[in-house]
């Protein structure tokens, strides 16, 4: 089965702190993804890797960054937290395989910025 | 660009009542179409795809949806609900012609199945 684990499940930060949340996938997938959920807006999509050091802007990059040093790992950064970005945050990864389209989603993290 | 949309934002059912999450999208050249479910404080969970082939598509949990190039739909339907079915719902599409590219989401519709 695959496996996407996120490392944190809920976390507490204060205004102006820089954030790190960690995602990890152990199905050696080429693509990477970071999701933010929040109530009646559905998931939209913050930033992208389909390789190792590489990155793409999703709709929603202000605010954030990421980093894959290692393909099996993609972070999302918050450079400075602001009350804004308290919501739910997935992540993802999917093979480059031809019609191996499926994403598979970790269980999230829902950060609180006070 | 692409775009999603879930017409029911709730949907209140009865246990073992017929349920159908509605879902339109917005460009009729190629897409692959997706519904998720997400269970109370848990990640998303693939129901089923449609990638090419039948239009009808059957998924977990007796799930099912069907493909309709011409009103550019992807209704998902089960025919007797279960409580356990209490969830929210997400129909995303992506392009095939773009590989590596992320889902784009509909807003969601909640489920919710009351006996």
């Amino acid at each position: 089965d695959v496996k996407v684990t996120q490392s944190s499940r809920y976390l507490v930060k204060r205004t102006g702190e820089k954030v790190f949340l960690e995602c990890v996938q152990d199905m050696d997938h080429e693509n990477m993804f970071w999701y933010r959920q929040d109530p009646g807006l559905g998931l939209r999509l913050i930033y992208f890797s389909y390789d190792v050091k590489m990155k793409e802007k999703g709709d929603i990059p202000e605010g954030y960054s990421v980093s894959r040093e290692k393909k099996e790992r993609f972070s999302l950064i918050l450079e400075s937290a602001s009350t804004n970005q308290t919501s739910m945050y997935l992540c993802a990864s999917k093979s480059d395989r031809h019609f191996q389209e499926t994403q598979y989603f970790g269980p999230g993290t829902r950060l609180l910025v006070l | 660009a692409q775009s999603v949309t879930q017409l029911d934002s709730q949907v209140p059912v009865f246990e073992e009542a017929p349920v159908e999450l509605r879902c339109n999208y917005s460009s009729s050249v190629s897409v692959y179409l997706f519904w998720y479910v997400q269970y109370p404080n848990q990640g998303l969970q693939l129901l089923l795809k449609y990638l090419s082939g039948s239009t009808l598509v059957k998924g977990i949990n007796g799930f099912e949806a069907e493909f309709n190039k011409s009103q550019t739909s992807f209704h998902l339907r089960k025919p007797s609900v279960h409580i356990s079915d209490t969830a929210e719902y997400f129909c995303a599409v992506s392009d095939p012609d773009q590989a590596g590219t992320a889902l784009i989401f509909g807003k969601g519709t909640t489920l919710s199945v009351s006996s």
